[in-house]
């Protein structure tokens, strides 16, 4: 079973409007989510991350909000830029796990001139 | 800066062989990890180690092993490689806790 899913398989969004990428997780024992950005022969660079006690973490152009009720968090890129095209992958980590990720399939993030 | 090294980015081996990948990280972390990565998959963890000469199976470890004599270096071992094992391998670390995971630039392995 998927604990992680990020429905949206790709998404095409204009140069200097905001991205939205969605994340959903099943797994209530989760208390710590990340967001990795990944370019194409490169390994997953870290870009933003929240911990469940907050709802809200802002880092210059990305914001993550985390809506515990909903199990459900959200990657905000404001504005997009061209070098924001690449798959991005949401990830979860639960306190009993030895604190390892399950991560979704990602998201490829196009941008549109 | 953090920084993990993979031995290889890109091999090709043939079926049958015995295949070792090796991420090196300089940071003194306890936890590295082994993933890889498919089309439409995800990232999968294979293998995690938390500590040297400790291992933990991941999600997906049927035909993997993993070796970790020190705490800088952690190997990743197909046994007998099978052409379903091409792939995006990943190794990550971690100082321990709930932090952020640091990812090797990846080995993109072909077993023909």
């Amino acid at each position: 079973d998927q604990q992680v899913k990020q429905n949206s398989p790709s998404l095409s969004v204009q140069e200097g409007r905001i991205s939205i990428l969605n994340c959903d997780y099943t797994n209530s024992m989760f208390d710590y989510f990340l967001w990795y950005k990944k370019y194409p022969a490169e390994g997953p660079t870290f870009l933003i991350s929240i911990s469940s006690i907050k709802d809200k973490n802002e880092d210059g152009r990305f914001t993550v909000f985390l809506n515990k009720s909903a199990k459900h968090l959200s990657l905000h890129i404001v504005p997009s830029q061209p070098g924001d095209s690449a798959v991005y992958f949401c990830a979860a980590s639960g306190g009993g796990s030895n604190y390892k990720l399950t991560f979704g399939k990602g998201t490829l993030l196009t941008m549109n001139p | 800066d953090v920084k993990v090294t993979q031995s290889s980015r890109y091999l090709v081996k043939r079926t049958g062989e015995k295949v070792f990948l090796e991420c090196v990280q300089d940071m003194d972390h306890e936890n590295m990890f082994w993933y890889r990565q498919d089309p439409g998959l995800g990232l999968r963890l294979i293998y995690f180690s938390y500590d040297v000469k400790m291992k933990e199976k991941g999600d997906i470890p049927e035909g993997y092993s993993v070796s970790r004599e020190k705490k800088e270096r952690f190997s990743l071992i197909l046994e007998s490689a099978s052409t379903n094992q091409t792939s995006m391998y990943l190794c990550a670390s971690r100082a321990g806790g709930p932090y952020e995971q640091y990812f090797g630039p990846g080995t993109r392995l072909t077993v023909t």
